[in-house]
């Protein structure tokens, strides 16, 4: 168990609709990053936001938002959803170095 | 050409063997390396963490980067058969004052009896 929570573990939904996944990083974690996962293009970095801040931003869509909230947690928005927007979605969350502990990711299917 | 390759394999190999994994970069100003164990479904899994040339040992893993080449590895000694698993490279350079990760798209291990 890395410590991060993500909710929820799956989610089904139209396409054309908005969703929210919310995540909670580790105790004590400042940085959280987003990621969507798919098969075909493995794991791609969305954005960071560090202490309530966005920090970099990597293959975001504009449909897509993120922010963090001062109790640290984060929520990524996806608007105008697409067939090709399902994919698991991971958070990870880091401290003083670099390293991130993901947390368990949420499936998203689009129909 | 992407930043990082790793070949998606399957590499398989019985139980007990040492297993050699592999990622090449093209970016230079890549400063920080990590590699993850990832099991199906499930989030990724630091297994090390290395920010030098060199080698770094923690139990059954081994991670090796060679700035020079652009190349890092990850052995694992005496496989087992729960190590079966995809591997994700990681790596990470500093922008603008940010901290930019660029993942490998893994390699699948399978370990079998």
């Amino acid at each position: 168990d890395s410590g991060v929570t993500q909710t929820p573990k799956h989610l089904i939904t139209a396409t054309g609709q908005r969703v929210t996944l919310r995540c909670s990083p580790r105790s004590g974690d400042l940085s959280v990053y987003w990621y969507q996962q798919s098969l075909d293009q493995g794991l791609q970095f969305l954005i960071q936001y560090y202490n309530g801040e966005e920090r970099a931003k990597g293959n975001i869509l504009e449909r897509f938002s993120a922010q963090q909230f001062p109790d640290l947690h984060s929520e990524l928005n996806l608007s105008s959803l697409e067939l090709g927007d399902s994919a698991l979605y991971f958070c990870a969350s880091s401290g003083g170095r670099n390293e991130q502990f993901f947390g368990p990711g949420t499936r998203l299917t689009v129909l | 050409q992407k930043e990082v390759e790793q070949d998606p394999g399957p590499l398989s190999v019985p139980e007990g063997a040492i297993v050699s994994l592999n990622c090449t970069y093209s970016n230079s100003a890549f400063q920080y390396f990590m590699w993850y164990r990832q099991y199906s479904r499930k989030g990724p899994e630091l297994l090390m963490y290395t920010y030098s040339s060199g080698n770094k040992e923690d139990g059954r893993f081994t991670a090796q980067v060679d700035k020079s080449s652009k190349y890092i590895s990850l052995f694992i000694r005496d496989s087992q058969p729960s190590d079966s698993a995809t591997y994700l490279c990681a790596m990470i350079y500093l922008s603008g004052g940010s901290y930019i990760p660029t993942f490998g798209r893994g390699t699948s291990l399978i370990v079998h009896p």
